[in-house]
Order: C-alpha cells, then sequence, then structure tokens
C-alpha cells in the first residue's frame, strides 16, 4: 500500500510570492491534517479536511488556505509569503479522522529568502 | 492548548530505560504517540483512550491517567533504533477535535 506522497520534497520562494503544496493521502483515507513543523515548536496544526469539507482549523493567519478534491488529495497555499513561514510542512492522513492513528507523508521543507 | 512534554532531552545507553512524559490543562478524549528520526517523517506508536488504558508495543508501553490528564511513555531495554524525537498529540473531550502536539523528547541512545 502506498503512503502519503507530498510534493515537491522542497522549495525556495521569496517574499510575498505564493506557494501550494500537494498531498495525495493513502489509498481509501478520507481524513488529511496539515501542519507546520519548525525547530523548537513541535507541530503546530493547520487545518484538517474530510470529504472535501474543512473540519478544523488551527490558528493561522489567512494566508494558509487548503482544500480537498474528491478523490481526497489535498493541497495547501500560502500566500504573500514571509520569512516566518519556513519550515516543513507536513500532511498526515487517516481512514475517518483525527483521533485515528494519523500516517505522515515526508514533507515540504520551505525555505523563504 | 499545546501539551507539555518532559524531559525535552535525554541521553540512555543501550539497555536503560526511559519515561517521556506528556502533561495537559484541558480534559482528553485521546492520546497519541509518535516517534520522529532526524530526516524522516513521523511514526504512528500507539493510542490511548480516556478510561485510563495502558498499552504496549514491543518493549514500548504507555498509559493515560484520565484524572491527571497525564500520559506516559515507557522505553524499556532501549535499543540503539529508539533515538528520535517523540511527540506525544492530545485531543479534547469531543473526540473529533485535531490533534495538538507537544515540542517533543530527544531521546539519543548510545552503545
Amino acid at each position: 500500500k502506498a503512503g502519503v506522497t507530498q510534493t515537491p520534497r522542497y522549495l525556495i520562494k521569496t517574499r510575498g510570492q505564493q506557494v501550494t503544496l500537494s498531498c495525495s493521502p493513502i489509498s481509501g483515507h478520507r481524513s488529511v491534517s496539515w501542519y507546520q513543523q519548525t525547530p523548537g515548536q513541535g507541530l503546530q496544526f493547520l487545518f484538517e479536511y474530510f470529504s472535501e469539507t474543512q473540519r478544523n482549523k488551527g490558528n493561522f493567519p489567512g494566508r494558509f488556505s487548503g482544500r480537498q478534491f474528491s478523490n481526497s488529495r489535498s493541497e495547501m497555499n500560502v500566500s504573500t509569503l514571509e520569512l516566518g513561514d519556513s519550515a516543513l510542512y507536513l500532511c498526515a492522513s487517516s481512514p475517518g479522522g483525527p483521533n485515528q492513528p494519523q500516517h505522515f507523508g515526508d514533507g515540504t521543507r520551505l525555505s523563504i529568502l | 492548548q499545546q501539551p507539555v512534554q518532559s524531559p525535552q532531552a535525554v541521553i540512555l545507553r543501550e539497555g536503560e530505560d526511559a519515561v517521556i512524559n506528556c502533561s495537559s490543562s484541558k480534559a482528553l478524549y485521546s492520546v497519541h504517540w509518535y516517534r520522529q528520526k532526524h530526516g524522516e517523517a513521523p511514526v504512528f506508536l500507539m493510542i490511548l483512550l480516556k478510561g485510563g488504558e495502558q498499552k504496549g508495543h514491543e518493549k514500548i508501553s504507555a498509559s493515560f491517567n484520565e484524572k491527571k490528564q497525564q500520559s506516559s511513555l515507557y522505553l524499556t531495554a532501549s535499543q540503539l533504533s529508539y533515538s528520535g524525537t517523540y511527540f506525544c498529540g492530545t485531543a479534547g473531550d469531543s473526540g473529533n477535535t485535531p490533534l495538538v502536539f507537544g515540542k517533543g523528547t530527544r531521546l539519543s541512545v548510545i552503545a
């Protein structure tokens, strides 16, 4: 069974640009959650999508948005990038929701210059 | 509210035991434990639901004290492969709230 796939693995952007990250969950998983990981802060929850609907949202500014498609694939978009957005962005999928085991992808490392 | 993990870091020799604690100020529905090796994705270890159960996974087990809103991860007879950062993730009482992760505990096992 293929795992969670995130693309691209690495991205370098400059301030003010926008970026879109992609996540393909494990086949059959309907829930996709996104996390931001920075040194010393652990994993910060961004949002969770289930059956194309945003079910939960973390405390991030509106520049961070996402969506989920009918095949459960999810995208995350960050607009007007800031230096502080540099981080590893992880997505995790589960069959039905956040209280089931989360299967993480390898992440997209975003660097803002 | 982010759970608090302790210790922040620990160094063990092979064969030694360790305990990692995870405390929350909120009522909890579940506690998840994950391990992340350097440069890799976090890997699920186990989930504990409220009810104070204890779970085991080879030589790694965990407990959940509902009254104290605290979970502990026990690593016995540690192996080199146990090295990594351990995260606890907690979910609130509704059972459908998102996981909130602690900042992690860095565990290093040396020969």
